[in-house]
Formats: C-alpha cells, structure tokens, sequence
C-alpha cells in the first residue's frame, strides 16, 4: 500500500526565503504526483504535476522535482512571500487505480 | 484550467437529517469523480471512487449506505449523508479527473456540520 510522507510538517520563514518542502513515497510504481495548495477552509489548488517519466517542473516561483527511484519529490519555493502562507499537500497516482495518495501536508507560514 | 464547482461550501443541519452536496466540472466532462474527507489539520483520506453511469467504490471503512454517491452524468456527482451525525462533521471535498494522465482537480469543498 502506497504510503507517502511530507516533512516538516509545519515551517516558519522570514519573507525572502529561499525554501524546499520534502514528499517521499514508498511505491516508486508511480503514475504521476501533483503538488496542491490548501488554504484554510478552502479546497485544493493544484500547482505542479509531474508525470513518471519527467524529472521536473516548473512553474513561477515554483519547481517542483521527482526522483522515482529514491520515492522523493521536492517543492521548491523561491523567494517566499507571506502570501505564499499555506498548506502545501503532496499527492500520489499510482499505476494501480487512479486514487490519490495524500501526504500529511506541510503547513508553512511566512513572516512580513 | 479546468473548474469544478461544489455546492454548498458551507451547511448546518440538525442530527438526523440527510444532506447532499453536488460537484459538477463545468468546462470538461469527468467520467471519474472522487470524494474525500478531511478532518482539522489532517490530510485529505479518499471515501469512494464515483464512475458516471455505475456505483461507486467505496474505500474500507466508509458506510456506503450512510454516504450514497451518484454519478448520473459527466459533469455531475453528488454526495448524500444519510442521518447525520454530529461525527460526520467534516470538510468535504470532490475532484474529478479530465481527462487520461491529467491531474486531479478539485473543487472548493463543503464544509458539514452536524449539529
């Protein structure tokens, strides 16, 4: 059973901070993995999603990388702002049905 | 991008009484609509896979007559809480997919409580 893991779980940054979010997975017989935003009492924003056979994507301020064979994919988020404060969920579409695997999130938060 | 649209993001019913909420992809067609819970400050756990024009598959551990799913067209699933219970309180969100090897994406979610 597919088990995915994000650390930390919560993170506080001073504006301007260059910052990483960490997902691991533990069936690398991934389809894809989508990277979401998730603000407090909202639904889901989807920011980045990365295909089995692509190694990264980028988007804005945003890049997000997969690595299969170690069951690792990072968020990378330049420059933060404190508009960027939220819940930062990984997700996992494995081969076997088309169920995402959720991530505990990482809640950040980004200080003025 | 693609939209889907839940309705209502927010209600109170009283103990007992049945809801349902609707999620509809208004600019594509979903043959594959999900539904998931999410409790404060956890992550979101998939209830049940919907399938327009069959039954949904519901994930171990979720009643499926307490929460009845329809799927009656591509652009349309709605949830139904049967009799519910103040524990069935919860953030409740759908998403469906566009089309094969496309993300999911999802709607704004309903936020239930049960008084």
């Amino acid at each position: 059973k597919q088990e995915v893991t994000q650390i930390p779980a919560a993170l506080s940054v001073p504006e301007g901070e260059n910052l990483v979010l960490n997902c691991s997975f533990t069936d690398s017989a991934i389809y894809n993995l989508q990277w979401f935003r998730q603000d407090p009492g909202k639904g889901l924003t989807s920011l980045l999603l990365i295909q089995s056979s692509q190694r990264e994507q980028t988007s804005g301020r945003l890049n997000a990388s997969l690595d299969k064979s170690s069951g690792r994919s990072t968020l990378y988020i330049a420059a933060s702002q404190p508009g960027d404060s939220a819940t930062y969920l990984c997700a996992v579409r494995t081969d076997a049905g088309n169920m995402l695997t959720f991530g505990g999130g990482t809640r950040l938060m980004v200080k003025p | 991008g693609a939209v889907v649209s839940q309705h209502p993001s927010r209600v109170i019913c009283k103990s007992g009484t049945s809801v349902k909420i609707e999620c509809r992809s208004l600019d594509f067609q979903a043959t594959t609509m999900f539904w998931y819970r999410q409790f404060p400050k956890q992550s979101l756990m998939l209830m049940a896979t919907s399938n327009e024009g069959s039954k949904a598959t519901y994930e171990q551990g979720v009643e499926k007559d307490k929460f009845l799913i329809n799927h009656a067209s591509l652009t349309l699933s709605t949830l139904t809480v049967t009799s519910a219970h103040p524990e069935d309180s919860s953030f409740y969100i759908c998403s469906a997919r566009a089309q094969t090897g496309q993300g999911l994406f999802f709607g704004e979610g309903s936020r239930l409580t049960v008084l």
